[in-house]
């Protein structure tokens, strides 16, 4: 089966710091990654759409300054939250696909962000 | 703007009782509807429709799909307290690059 790490699992900074979060497929080509920000007790909200070897593409409302993804191979995906506030405390999970698969992502297990 | 909804939010069930979670979705380029069981932390794939009318089925779990009304329904026959968890519905919108759309969630608590 396909494997999706993430690091690190769980991340506490202060406010003001930046956090660099990683997304990495380990036994597969991820021509597509994802990252998804989850709210306690709320549903997945898609922040970007991160292709390999190009600029993500940001849903609306997420400023691409503020969390800032570099996709610079196939198997590593990293976002990047700048100037971390309270507000920005989450669960933020990423997940993958192969390119002839999309149907399935595989999800990694997710980073909890808490910002003081 | 594109959306999906899912209903109830959340379900408290006795084992061995039989469920039926709802999906609705407006989006423009529909692709294909999943549905997924996430329960302490990244959620875990069910099922994929694509097609109207036919019936996914995997153990005690169903789905199937409307894409002329516009929703799908994930049914789960005798629960178990294995079955709490929150049920995600997500719909793949396809306008150039892909990408997917979740629900609010369904969250199911299966009592013993």
């Amino acid at each position: 089966g396909a494997v999706v790490s993430q690091h690190p699992s769980r991340v506490i900074c202060k406010s003001g710091t930046s956090v660099k979060i990683e997304c990495r497929s380990l036994d597969f080509q991820a021509t597509t990654m994802f990252w998804y920000r989850q709210f306690p007790k709320k549903s997945l909200m898609l922040m970007a759409t991160s292709n390999e070897g190009s600029k993500a593409t940001y849903e609306q409302g997420v400023e691409m300054d503020k969390f800032l993804i570099n996709h610079a191979s196939l198997t590593l995906s990293t976002l990047t939250v700048t100037s971390a506030h309270p507000e920005d405390s989450s669960f933020y999970i990423c997940s993958a696909s192969r390119g002839d698969r999309r149907e399935t992502q595989y999800f990694g297990p997710g980073t909890r962000l808490l910002v003081l | 703007e594109d959306k999906v909804v899912q209903s109830p939010l959340s379900l408290v069930v006795h084992e061995g009782d039989t469920v039926t979670l709802n999906c609705s979705y407006e989006v423009t380029n529909f692709r294909s509807l999943l549905w997924y069981k996430q329960e302490k932390k990244a959620p875990t794939f069910l099922f994929m429709l694509t097609s109207s009318g036919i019936e996914k089925k995997s153990g005690r779990l169903s789905s199937i799909l409307d894409k002329k009304e516009l929703f799908s329904i994930l049914n789960i026959t005798a629960t178990q307290t294995g079955d709490s968890a929150v049920y995600l519905c997500a719909v793949e919108e396809a306008s150039g690059t892909y990408k997917y759309i979740f629900g609010t969630g369904t969250r199911l608590k299966v009592l013993a």
